[in-house]
């Protein structure tokens, strides 16, 4: 079993819906949870860090992360075209050195 | 965000030559530094984790004599690509971890193609 899963898609949606997307994840360690949006031949940008469970909104974006459910989602509200990317799911118990476990990235369309 | 600059961009070198890219943490100091190749439409592939003043420590099937890496500073690592090949051609991308902190932050890419 992955470390992470994450749905690939690719998630194609018109402009001005609400994007879900999601990761879940097996070890129950990991504390510190990240978002990233990648464009074609760029390097990831990092959009949403949270620490533990909860919620966190920035902008458009809102980042929740479910403990119990080993269960994390970034929604993204009134979606533009300049969305479109690939979108990472990040994650990392701090108690392992340096590691950092990743999602295999969600294909995001935003149709105008 | 803090920011980690990699140069070059792009680079198209002949089979046989090196080729040296360059992972600069501008704002912090980065106590470890990640390299990843990452093939079109797929997801990051970890090549190896350099710690400053360490040797690196390399992901399984990646060829530390071929990828040379160095961390010579907590702003600087560097990843040479010795003897290219073809095969090499890939996007080349490097993060960095601020020291003390689970933030991970990447640089924009390296595209290099093998002629």
């Amino acid at each position: 079993q992955k470390e992470v899963e994450q749905d690939p898609g690719p998630l194609s949606v018109p402009e001005g819906a609400i994007v879900s997307l999601n990761c879940t994840y097996s070890n129950s360690a990991f504390q510190y949870f990240m978002w990233y949006r990648q464009y074609s031949r760029k390097g990831p940008e990092l959009l949403m860090y949270t620490y533990s469970s909860g919620n966190k909104e920035d902008g458009r974006f809102t980042a929740q992360v479910d403990k119990s459910s080993k269960y994390i989602s970034l929604f993204i509200r009134d979606s533009q075209p300049s969305d479109s990317a690939t979108y990472l799911c990040a994650m990392s118990s701090g108690n392992t050195g340096n590691q950092f476990y990743f999602g295999t990235g969600t294909s995001l369309t935003v149709i105008p | 965000g803090a920011v980690v600059s990699q140069h070059p961009s792009w680079v198209i070198c002949k089979s046989g030559t090196s080729v040296k890219i360059e992972c600069r943490s501008l704002d912090f100091q980065a106590t470890t530094m990640f390299w990843y190749r990452q093939f079109p439409k797929q997801s990051l592939m970890l090549m190896a984790t350099s710690n400053e003043g360490s040797k690196a420590t390399y992901e399984q099937g990646v060829e530390k004599d071929k990828f040379l890496i160095n961390h010579a500073s907590l702003t600087l690592s560097t990843l040479t690509v010795t003897s290219a090949h073809p095969e090499d051609s890939s996007f080349y991308i490097c993060s960095a971890r601020e020291g003390g902190k689970e933030k991970l932050f990447f640089g924009s890419g390296t595209q290099l193609s093998v002629l």
